[in-house]
């Protein structure tokens, strides 16, 4: 099936610092999700990317959607506590489970995300 | 606007029990999923259903039943409780598959 690969797996930086990560996979995906689940908590969607190349912000938060349409980085600037959770990136799937309509999103494993401050 | 809600929160079950869990929407999304998460291995999608009376399995659905007789509801049966069903459960909804929004999660036990 597809697979969405997250590095890195965890981030220990400081508070103030820029973090970067991604997600890449060996199909092509026509649509990125982002997502930040804190503990506890379910899934919260930060970004949604639809076209190669955009590059879209929410606040602090950058996602851009890679040209090759097998990856995708999400960028945070000037870290605050608030940031830490893990960090999923999404996409739909194009596996058909049970021979009909395929549906469903793919999940990374996630990046874990700890700030020190 | 509840968004999605999910009960209960907590549930610890015998091996063999049954139970269901819970799922709502207030948003009118046609568009319903369930999925588990386990340590290090993200969520994967159980069963889904993009309208009443409409549903469709998904990566991983053995030892689970859904049905979607209304819009808004959308539970999530386990028939026999094994410890491997050990997880935590979350609900989602949409208009399409992909801007889903996800309930608080029930956190499952099967001793």
């Amino acid at each position: 099936g597809q697979q969405l690969n997250q590095s890195p797996q965890s981030m220990f930086i400081q508070e103030g610092e820029d973090v970067s990560m991604n997600c890449t996979s060996s199909s092509i995906f026509n649509t990125w999700l982002w997502y930040k689940q804190e503990p506890g908590e379910g899934p919260v969607l930060l970004i949604a990317l639809y076209k190669a190349g955009e590059l879209t912000s929410n606040g602090r938060l950058t996602a851009q959607f890679g040209i090759t349409r097998k990856d995708s980085f999400l960028n945070i600037s000037a870290s605050i506590p608030s940031d830490v959770g893990i960090y999923f990136c999404a996409g739909p799937s194009f596996v058909s489970y049970s021979g009909g309509g395929a549906d469903g999103l793919t999940f990374g494993k996630g990046t874990h995300l700890i700030i020190q401050p | 606007n509840a968004g999605v809600t999910q009960t209960p929160k907590f549930q610890v079950l015998k091996t063999g029990q049954s139970m269901t869990l819970q799922c709502a929407q207030d948003m009118n999304h046609e568009y319903m999923s369930w999925y588990r998460q386990d340590p290090g291995m993200g969520l994967r999608l159980i069963h889904y259903s993009v309208g009443a009376g409409i549903t469709d399995q998904g990566e991983v659905p053995n030892g689970y039943n859904v049905s979607r007789s209304t819009t808004e509801d959308f539970p999530l049966r386990l028939l026999s409780a094994a410890p491997s069903q050990t997880s935590v459960y979350f609900c989602a909804s949409s208009y399409g598959r992909n801007e889903q929004f996800f309930g608080p999660g029930t956190r499952l036990t099967v001793l």
